[in-house]
């Protein structure tokens, strides 16, 4: 059964604290995304990678960074957290031909920040 | 305004009903896609279908694309209190580098 896991299911940060969210998916797909969910906004995209160590800016990148050392692994990273980062974060995988085939999502991480 | 736009924001139906929601897009594609999110969980594909398909059916779901009309439906027949979720459409963009999603619609399923 394919799978995407994260590292968390809630999170609680203070403003300010360096945040890491992780993402490993079994899949061996190349492609993976972070977006963030936010009520009456859908999903929007942060980062994505088609490849190890490649990345890519999605619409909404800044105040995010991301880090793909290895092909099941991405890394998202709020470098310092502020309280409009508080939002649902969701990591999915493709395997090329992206647009094409599905992308499987993780169950998401819910991060509030104080 | 998103690429993909669903109509209604909100569908409350009894269950045994049927259910069907809309999306809109704006630009070009050669596919669509619906996902349905289960309340604060992750997306999970439910179908896609191709510009040079018109209808699609996968179990108690059809799908319809309207290339003309820059719309797709998505209808649930015999609706059960499990298919409570929030449904949404994506389409590829900058040729299939990116995938835009909808705001949804929600769907509520009374037993």
């Amino acid at each position: 059964d394919v799978k995407v896991t994260q590292s968390s299911r809630y999170l609680v940060k203070r403003t300010g604290e360096k945040v890491f969210l992780e993402c490993v998916q079994d899949m061996d797909h190349e492609n993976m995304f972070w977006y963030r969910q936010d009520p009456g906004l859908g999903l929007r995209l942060i980062y994505f990678s088609y490849d190890v160590k490649m990345k890519e800016k999605g619409d909404i990148p800044e105040g995010y960074s991301v880090s793909r050392e290895k092909k099941e692994r991405f890394s998202l990273i709020l470098e310092s957290a502020s309280t409009n980062q508080t939002s649902m974060y969701l990591c999915a995988s493709s395997s090329p031909l992206w647009g094409y085939n599905e992308q499987f999502f993780g169950p998401g991480t819910r991060l509030t920040v104080l | 305004s998103q690429q993909g736009e669903e109509d209604p924001q909100a569908l409350s139906i009894q269950e045994g009903e049927n259910a069907t929601m809309n999306c809109s897009y704006k630009t070009s594609i050669n596919n669509l896609q619906w996902y349905r999110q289960n309340s604060g969980r992750g997306l999970v594909h439910l179908i896609l279908i191709r510009s040079n398909e018109r209808e699609k059916h996968s179990g108690r779901l059809r799908v319809t694309l309207d290339t003309s009309k820059k719309s797709s439906s998505l209808l649930i027949t015999a609706s059960r209190a499990a298919d409570t979720a929030s449904y949404f459409c994506a389409t590829p963009q900058d040729g299939g580098f990116k995938t835009i999603f909808g705001a949804g619609t929600r769907l509520f399923v009374k037993a």
